[in-house]
């Protein structure tokens, strides 16, 4: 079967840098999503990865391990505003999305 | 502006009436899609659409109809609606997969309570 898992709930400080896994089985791969979504918001794209290695966007970076069905969400400098739900998602040979649960992420002053 | 818009934004109905949740986006997409969003559950994929005409299943489909008949519209339709449908739906769109960004742009929402 497809399954996306990450973690449920997470907490860091302001200031600090926070690495949110997530780990996935699909049919097929055609690559591996980021978005963030503040409570009672829609989702927004944050970053997509369909090689292995880093892709670095400011404060955000995402890594993808495709032999270990594996990536990370890498913040920085957290700010308040950080304060959301991540979710993970990946696409199967159909480019069908398939979701995790979402991390949700508490930032402490 | 590039936005999906969805209407009503929050509904509280009966079980049983008949409802329509719209959905439309300005960026000339060809792939929409309708999202039910439960605690603990993340986004389940109700049904999707490739182009004008053409609809497809999600995982969820049970209990709900859309239509293309317009490539900006892609309303969703609960024609019994039952308390289990219950949730946060997202109308969402995007070039077509594989052939794009893939990058999926999520409208703002729609909050259901069947009582």
């Amino acid at each position: 079967g497809q399954n996306i898992d990450q973690p449920t709930e997470m907490t860091a400080t302001e200031g600090a840098i926070v690495q949110i896994n997530c780990t996935y089985q699909t049919s097929g791969f055609n690559g591996l999503f980021w978005y963030q979504q503040h409570a009672g918001e829609a989702p927004t794209f944050l970053s997509y990865n369909v090689l292995d290695g880093l892709e670095e966007k400011g404060r955000f970076s995402s890594f993808l391990s495709r032999s270990k069905g594996y990536s990370y969400l890498l913040l920085k400098e957290l700010q308040m505003k950080d304060s959301a739900s991540y979710l993970c998602a990946g696409m199967d040979s159909n480019y069908q999305l398939i979701w995790g649960a979402g991390t949700k992420l508490i930032i402490k002053p | 502006e590039a936005q999906v818009t969805q209407n009503p934004r929050y509904l509280i109905t009966v079980t049983g009436k008949k409802l329509t949740v719209t959905c439309s986006q300005n960026m000339n997409h060809e792939y929409m899609s309708w999202y039910r969003q439960d605690p603990g559950l993340g986004l389940r994929q109700i049904y999707y659409s490739m182009n004008v005409e053409v609809t497809d299943k999600g995982d969820v489909p049970e209990g709900y109809k859309v239509s293309r008949k317009e490539k900006r519209n892609f309303p969703l339709i609960l024609e019994s609606p039952s308390p289990n449908q219950t949730s946060l739906y997202f109308c969402a769109s995007s070039e077509i997969p594989g052939q794009g960004t893939d990058t999926q742009y999520f409208g703002p929402g729609t909050r259901l309570t069947v009582l």
